[in-house]
């Protein structure tokens, strides 16, 4: 079994400082986990998986997360927002074995304040 | 690279009447393909998915079914529509690992 919890359900930032989002996860399996963004009325958008590499990954648009494994976390940070980064973000979980249901997190809607 | 398109892009619909929503997908071949949806204030809910032609799953008992008549093509339909039908629908297919990638997703509002 797995799941995924996001800690924050609102986020809010100033244009310029960082962003973190918290993202938890538990899997029987050792997982792949993924951040994806979501702008109104869009599709999802993949930003960054970790799949068994490097614990720190890095995504598109300055966005990177690491994974720790004896924390169960894979927090996303980026660390100067810009208004663009206005979004709804979604912590995901796959097992490795490439099963096809993913566990999305509630999701955590960013603010940026100009 | 491989792209989604969804039919349409918004919707608005009867209760009772028929639905049918189209995904097609370029640059793959073979791919998963997966239906959710996604109500207002609600995470993402997966409906459907299908590994090929013919060959679909349904996840949640419901009034929707879907068809996938052809390799790239993927279709969700209703006979008679609820009110609990409004969302949004995403159509999905599988990356060379677990991901996915989804489609821009049409906006259901069920009146």
């Amino acid at each position: 079994a797995q799941s995924v919890t996001q800690l924050d359900s609102h986020v809010s930032v100033s244009e310029g400082t960082p962003v973190l989002l918290r993202c938890n996860y538990s899997s029987s399996y050792s997982p792949s986990l993924f951040w994806y963004v979501q702008h109104p009325n869009k599709g999802l958008q993949l930003l960054l998986k970790y799949t068994s590499a490097a614990t720190l990954v890095k995504g598109i648009n300055g966005f990177e997360a690491e994974f720790k494994k004896s924390e169960t976390s894979f927090h996303l940070t980026k660390p100067s927002a810009h208004m663009s980064d206005a979004a709804e973000y979604f912590c995901v979980v796959s097992p490795r074995s490439n099963d096809y249901k993913l566990s999305f997190g509630a999701g955590t809607t960013v603010t940026v304040r100009a | 690279s491989q792209t989604i398109h969804q039919w349409p892009a918004t919707l608005v619909q009867p209760v009772g009447s028929p639905l049918s929503l189209e995904c097609t997908v370029e640059g793959t071949s073979n791919p998963n393909l997966y239906w959710y949806r996604q109500a207002a204030g609600r995470g993402l809910q997966l409906l459907f998915y299908s590994v090929g032609i013919g060959q679909i799953s349904s996840e949640v008992p419901q009034n929707l079914s879907a068809s996938r008549p052809q390799d790239r093509q993927f279709i969700l339909s209703s006979k008679k529509l609820l009110l609990s039908d409004s969302g949004f629908y995403l159509c999905a297919l599988n990356g060379q690992g677990s991901e996915q990638y989804f489609g821009p997703g049409t906006r259901l509002t069920v009146t």
